[in-house]
């Protein structure tokens, strides 16, 4: 089944020792996101790719960023994560279309920060 | 902000009853799009209604949007301990690529 993936389901780090998130997705979706959920909030979108086009949230700190290095994979480094890092960080994919399209997630990687 | 507010943010109810969720949001939109997220997972996408729809149905799944009071309803009829979830509404502008999700109702649905 075509699918969003996500590595790791958990992952645990120091504060301050960076980080690296991955998303793979086989839906051949060229529109990728990266959002932040902490506990029983709404998904913050941090940034998204159109194709190889980059856009960044303005409220996105500096700290987070990310690679998109081929349309299957993207990737979300935390340079020096603090302790308000910790939350579920979901990938998501669409297709291009008029308007908005549905969006398919991944289960997301949990972050936990010592 | 583009972001919808769901209400209520909790609600706990029987199995076979009707659960219904509200959104409101605040500027014009492309389209309204309401996802389900099992506690632990991802986000899964129920139904999208476009701006000049006025309802739409999937299943057990009842959607409605009124764009004068810029506000919507799911109604999930029947409701089943399996459809015990968070509900987001998300709403997406014409022309952008993304959704802005609101807070989420927290169903709980008891056997």
């Amino acid at each position: 089944d075509a699918m969003v993936i996500q590595n790791p389901r958990y992952q645990v780090t120091q504060f301050g020792k960076p980080v690296t998130l991955s998303c793979s997705q086989t839906l051949n979706h060229n529109v990728m996101y990266w959002y932040q959920q902490k506990s029983s909030q709404a998904p913050k979108l941090l940034f998204h790719y159109y194709d190889k086009d980059f856009n960044n949230e303005a409220d996105t700190p500096d700290n987070f960023q990310s690679r998109r290095p081929n349309t299957s994979f993207c990737f979300l480094d935390i340079r020096s994560p603090g302790l308000g890092d910790a939350a579920m960080y979901l990938c998501a994919t669409s297709p291009p279309g008029t308007g908005v399209q549905p969006q398919h997630f991944g289960d997301g990687t949990r972050l936990s920060i010592l | 902000s583009q972001q919808g507010e769901e209400d209520p943010q909790a609600l706990s109810i029987q199995e076979g009853e009707n659960a219904t969720m509200n959104c409101s949001y605040k500027t014009s939109i492309n389209n309204l799009q309401w996802y389900r997220q099992n506690s632990g997972r991802g986000l899964v996408h129920l139904i999208l209604i476009r701006s000049n729809e006025r309802e739409k149905h999937s299943g057990r799944l009842r959607v409605t949007l009124d764009t004068s009071k810029k506000s919507s309803s799911l109604l999930i009829t029947a409701s089943r301990a399996a459809d015990t979830a968070s509900y987001f509404c998300a709403t997406g502008d014409s022309g952008y690529s993304t959704l802005t999700f609101g807070k989420g109702t927290m169903l709980l649905v008891s056997p």
